[in-house]
């Protein structure tokens, strides 16, 4: 069965610094991978998707950056965090259906709560 | 115009009862409907796909409207472990879902 992992789960970093998520798939390949961000009782925000490995697309344009190293990995970094990038980040995937993974519904990851202070 | 609009709640319903959530959607085009459940502080998790002909998991229905772009979820019986945020989420192109900002349900005893 295919599993998402997501780490850490809570993150408290000041801000300036640097970040850096991780979220690996199993179970599957080529899966469609997503970031999300849930601020405090806010919907959520797409970041950014994947379709495939170096394949990046940028929903909002903000200090944040994604990279897909590997077919099953997802990263999301930021050089120098802001207050405002304090939130929920989720990380999810779909399997990649000729349809697309939109139409597929996604699984989602336990998620990180970041807080810059 | 958003392009998922959900009432946000609370609703606040006595356990057994009966409660519907609405949302609408602005995109024609969209394919693919889902209802989503999110606990506290938890991720999201799918609680069903809505189809054209409407369906039925146990205690939930959901239904689509693709001529009102209107979707609705109803629950009978409620249950206390019923209480989260239920998200209405749409696809927007092939690739991507958008979602609602949830209508929150409280079941009390």
């Amino acid at each position: 069965s295919q599993t998402i992992h997501q780490w850490p789960a809570t993150l408290v970093q000041p801000v300036g610094s640097p970040l850096s998520l991780e979220c690996t798939v199993e179970g599957t390949s080529n899966p469609n991978l997503y970031w999300y961000r849930q601020a405090a009782g806010r919907g959520l925000q797409l970041l950014f998707y994947s379709v495939g490995i170096g394949q990046i697309s940028s929903e909002v344009p903000q200090n944040l950056s994604a990279s897909r190293p590997q077919d099953r990995q997802f990263i999301l970094s930021s050089k120098k965090l802001l207050l405002s990038d304090s939130g929920f980040y989720l990380c999810a995937w779909s399997a990649d259906t000729p349809l697309g993974g939109g139409l597929a519904g996604y699984t989602f990851g336990s998620g990180t709560r970041l807080t810059v202070v | 115009r958003k392009e998922v609009e959900q009432d946000p709640g609370p609703f606040n319903v006595p356990e057994g009862a009966t409660v519907a959530f609405n949302c609408t959607y602005s995109n024609s085009a969209s394919q693919s409907f889902f209802w989503y459940r999110q606990d506290c502080r938890k991720e999201p998790k799918l609680l069903m796909s809505v189809y054209s002909s409407g369906n039925e998991d146990g205690r939930f229905t959901a239904q689509l409207n693709r001529a009102s772009q209107y979707i609705s979820l109803l629950i009978r019986d409620s249950k206390l472990s019923d209480s989260a945020t239920y998200l209405c989420v749409v696809n927007k192109g092939f690739q991507k879902l958008v979602f609602g900002t949830g209508t929150r349900l409280l079941v009390s005893p």
